[in-house]
């Protein structure tokens, strides 16, 4: 079992929807971030969480340190949304440099 | 400045080639990292270097050589490699290695050895 999971794996969605992906983890950590990965490949960091709630434009992340559970919302989806999510985890206790990925979450948004 | 550069966007080397990927922020970050990324798969680590040291590598085979000469740039040399070591290649930066700093990547060089 992976340590981080991410769900759904795929997601379909029309424009305008509102979106949530998850993120579970198993370990103790110091942060989570979200990241976005557009096909072709550079990665942009979202977020960086480690208690509460963070808004940017029409994305907001969310986290429940007790849960051990995160979630990423997209409000008006465009299909410019359209990429891999990614959630990855700082573990508590290991090497403060490593980051534990998530399989990612790939979102298509259709007009 | 807010950027990771990586050049080039795309090789293709043959498995006698020597070639180098090559990776640039003037952000001042001291932690600069390596990773590799297989279709459909997330990143995974290979190097790490804090304040221009290695100070992880996650068991990298030799043929990959990775350089920091200084606190801006990274390289990864590349020699004999196999076609399995096809794969993106993201380079990243944060402030420092330690707890809560963010990373910000560059947009990958796409590896193809023939």
């Amino acid at each position: 079992k992976n340590e981080v999971e991410q769900s759904p794996q795929n997601l379909t969605a029309q424009e305008g929807e509102f979106i949530t992906i998850n993120c579970s983890y198993s370990v103790g950590i110091s942060a989570l971030h979200w990241l976005q990965q557009h096909p072709g490949g550079g990665i942009v960091s979202l977020f960086m969480l480690s208690s509460g709630k963070k808004k940017h434009g029409r994305l907001i992340a969310t986290i429940n340190i007790q849960e051990k559970h995160s979630s990423l919302h997209i409000t008006a989806s465009h299909p410019r949304d359209s990429a891999v999510y990614i959630c990855a985890v700082r573990q508590l206790g290991g090497t403060a440099s490593k980051l534990t990925f998530g399989t990612g979450t790939r979102l298509q948004v259709t007009l | 400045d807010t950027e990771v550069t990586q050049t080039p966007k795309h090789l293709v080397m043959g498995m006698t080639n020597k070639k180098s990927l090559k990776c640039e922020q003037h952000m001042g970050h001291r932690a600069m990292y390596w990773y590799k990324q297989k279709a459909k798969k997330p990143p995974e680590l290979m190097f790490v270097y804090s304040y221009e040291k290695l100070s992880i590598n996650e068991s990298v085979p030799s043929r990959f050589s990775p350089e920091c000469p200084n606190s801006s740039l990274l390289n990864l040399h590349l020699h004999a490699l196999q076609p399995e070591d096809s794969a993106l290649y993201l380079c990243a930066s944060s402030l420092s290695g330690g707890l809560n700093t963010e990373a910000f990547f560059g947009q990958g060089t796409r590896l193809t050895v023939v």
